[in-house]
């Protein structure tokens, strides 16, 4: 299995406070993405990196912000969360164009 | 600019056969296939590349159609370990590699 954790793997709460998720990986694969996934949306792009520091939006980024300062850690940020922000996110590494990517196990996050 | 999947879900019984389309409005330069079980995280199945060449899955083919900007995965003589939601994803090319997936089919495999 790919070396990448997600953490926390649960998290609650409340509106307006801010929260940040972690993804690590060990593998030194170049590529790392957030998504969210919400029923009958399937997996949305956050934001996604293309190297340290290097990184962009995707197509649901508003309210989110990223950092990657080092090749292993890609941080997940919600300024100021909302209960829209309740979801599933998962972490997505790739070494190149046209391999395989590799997710982790997933935060639930429930903004109450 | 999602990739849109058709069906959203759908029902089988063992053994038999289901396709699972993915359409894109903008050019595709790669599609990824993977499944996702209940509760865990998505797992890939295969790529496949503009010129035809595929990367992936033994017992599962798909399809690239470049010009129309669709794949579509074939599952045969479907299996109770088939079910899962399948995602679709592309690749829009150049040095940031963007992969974008799309919005799911749900497949339920039954005895």
């Amino acid at each position: 299995d790919a070396g990448i954790t997600q953490s926390p793997r649960h998290k609650v709460t409340e509106t307006g406070t801010p929260v940040t998720l972690r993804c690590h990986q060990t593998e030194n694969h170049r590529y790392m993405y957030w998504y969210r996934q919400d029923p009958g949306h399937g997996l949305r792009l956050i934001h996604y990196s293309y190297g340290v520091k290097d990184t962009d939006k995707g197509e649901v980024s508003d309210g989110y912000s990223v950092s990657r300062s080092k090749t292993e850690d890609f941080l997940l940020t919600l300024e100021s969360a909302t209960s829209s922000q309740t979801s599933v996110y998962f972490c997505a590494i790739a070494n190149g164009q046209n391999t395989e990517a590799f997710f982790g196990q997933g935060t639930r996050l429930t903004v109450v | 600019q999602q990739p849109v999947q058709s069906p959203q879900a759908v029902i089988l019984r063992e053994g038999e056969d289901a396709v699972i389309n993915c359409s894109s409005s903008k050019a595709l330069y790669s599609v990824h296939w993977y499944r996702q079980k209940h509760g865990e995280a998505p797992v890939f199945l295969m790529i496949l590349l503009k010129g035809g060449e595929q990367k992936g899955h033994e017992k599962i083919s798909a399809s690239f159609n470049e010009k129309k900007q669709q794949s579509s995965l074939y599952l045969t003589a479907s299996q109770l370990s088939y079910s899962g939601t399948y995602f679709c994803g592309t690749e829009r090319g150049g040095a940031t590699n963007k992969l974008i997936f799309g919005t799911g089919t749900l497949l339920a495999v039954q005895p």
